[in-house]
């Protein structure tokens, strides 16, 4: 497609429940990007990936996300036991190389009852 | 780590007023600079960008420029319209070592225009 896609475009999950969020970046895209975005704060890092290869995930905030790219292209963010701190817009960012400029999806906003 | 200090807001204009938005930043190495826009039920839009010390970045009437010596890039524009009501982000990109040319987001400062 033209940009990064994600879906769902929201989820609402019982606390509890797992969650899997999905991240079809621009094709030929080797860096990918996840980002969490708390009401009324800026975006912050969650993990990073060049191809198929997560060479940080530094920002995870619990052993309940998890991220993968199995074959460097579509990536999936997944929540496990999600908790009501995790309601949040999460946004997938992609780009060419790490020197160049990163397009971001819409988002997946994720409420957490 | 990177970090990003913004200008607080919400900030709140008439039409053709001035705007500025102040940015500094504290960052490892060389990086770019990038302020991005959300407008309202939209996703995170590239505005602007300088990748070196001096470099004015500029885009719909918006400027910014890379003051190394300060560590800010501070958005101006000339003459505001009620379309620029929007989320604005301040956004240095890591150069190197374990950045991998991740952004760090300021906190946004949200504009509204009236006309």
């Amino acid at each position: 497609g033209a940009g990064v896609s994600q879906s769902p475009r929201y989820k609402v999950a019982k606390r509890g429940q797992d969650v899997a969020l999905r991240c079809d970046p621009i094709s030929g895209h080797v860096s990918l990007f996840w980002y969490q975005q708390a009401l009324g704060q800026g975006p912050e890092f969650l993990t990073y990936f060049q191809n198929e290869a997560q060479l940080d995930k530094s920002g995870l905030p619990s052993d309940r996300f998890f991220a993968e790219r199995p074959e460097g292209s579509v990536s999936t963010l997944k929540i496990q036991r999600t908790q009501q701190e995790d309601s949040a817009v999460y946004l997938c960012a992609s780009s060419a190389d790490t020197n160049t400029e990163a397009f971001f999806g819409q988002g997946t906003r994720l409420t957490v009852v | 780590g990177d970090s990003v200090t913004q200008m607080e807001g919400p900030v709140t204009l008439s039409e053709e007023a001035f705007l500025t938005i102040n940015c500094t930043y504290t960052a490892t190495g060389y990086p770019s600079l990038f302020w991005y826009v959300q407008y309202p039920g939209e996703g995170l839009q590239l505005l602007l960008k300088a990748t070196k010390a001096d470099d004015k970045g500029s885009n719909k009437g918006f400027e910014a420029t890379y003051r190394k010596e300060t560590t800010s890039f501070h958005l101006e524009k000339g003459s505001v319209q009620v379309s620029d009501s929007a989320v604005y982000f301040c956004a240095p990109k890591g150069a190197g070592g374990t950045s991998y040319g991740k952004l760090t987001f300021g906190q946004g400062t949200i504009l509204t225009v009236h006309p």
